[in-house]
């Protein structure tokens, strides 16, 4: 069975950084690329980050272009979002998804606040 | 950037009953590989989202075929037969055809 399964999340103040997990199993980590999605409370999706399987190739949304790094380490079968400089507007719930040119599997989100 | 346009905004719907939602896109979806990569995906309350359809009419592993998706190019419908109380939610559209991928911003089904 495939589980994504992010923490890190929390409250954080205005500027600081913060660094997302994201715990995969059931499938071949390393075979697959992965994303971030976020939702703003009460919002819809939007996507933030992508890494092909490799770490070969990330794509970011323009909005955390020079602030969130997205990484993975497939031999501890996880995946990263580092975010720093976070403004009010990143609060959100975070999802990790793992890509299949779709977003095939979903993890159950992390809370992140910002607020000072 | 592809702008997904959904509607309606919100419906609602009769158990045992059809809803159609429709999805635009700014641009073609078609792939230079020739896929389109158009997906349907439902956020049920209090849930992360989950895949119903890919490539615009393949149903994801596990997903009834009350769900059924047609389109091409820039316009796509989902459609939901003999709907079902497990049925409520934000139903999203969302393109991987190009980065940034981009979402619609929802449509929700009331019972």
């Amino acid at each position: 069975e495939v589980q994504l399964v992010e923490s890190g999340g929390g409250l954080v103040q205005p500027g600081r950084s913060l660094k997302l997990s994201c715990l995969a199993s059931g499938f071949t980590f390393s075979n697959y690329g992965m994303n971030w999605i976020r939702q703003a409370p009460g919002k819809g999706l939007e996507w933030v980050a992508s890494i092909s399987s490799s770490s070969s190739y990330t794509y970011s949304v323009d909005t955390v272009k020079g602030r969130f790094t997205i990484s993975r380490d497939n031999a501890k079968n996880t995946l990263y979002l580092q975010m720093t400089s976070l403004r009010s507007e990143d609060t959100a719930s975070y999802y990790c998804a793992r890509s299949d040119n779709n977003l095939d599997y979903w993890g159950q989100g992390v809370m992140v606040t910002v607020s000072s | 950037d592809v702008v997904m346009t959904q509607t309606p905004v919100s419906m609602s719907v009769s158990l045992g009953g059809q809803v159609s939602i429709s999805c635009r896109s700014s641009q073609s979806l078609v792939h230079s590989n020739g896929n389109t990569y158009l997906s349907w995906y439902i956020q049920k309350p209090s849930q992360s989202p989950q895949l119903l359809i890919y490539k615009v009419s393949n149903r994801f592993s596990g997903v009834s075929d009350r769900f059924s998706g047609s389109g091409s190019g820039t316009d796509f419908t989902l459609k939901i037969s003999r709907v079902e109380p497990d049925d409520l939610g934000v139903y999203y559209c969302g393109q991987s055809t190009q980065y940034p991928l981009t979402f619609g911003s929802g449509t929700k089904l009331e019972i």
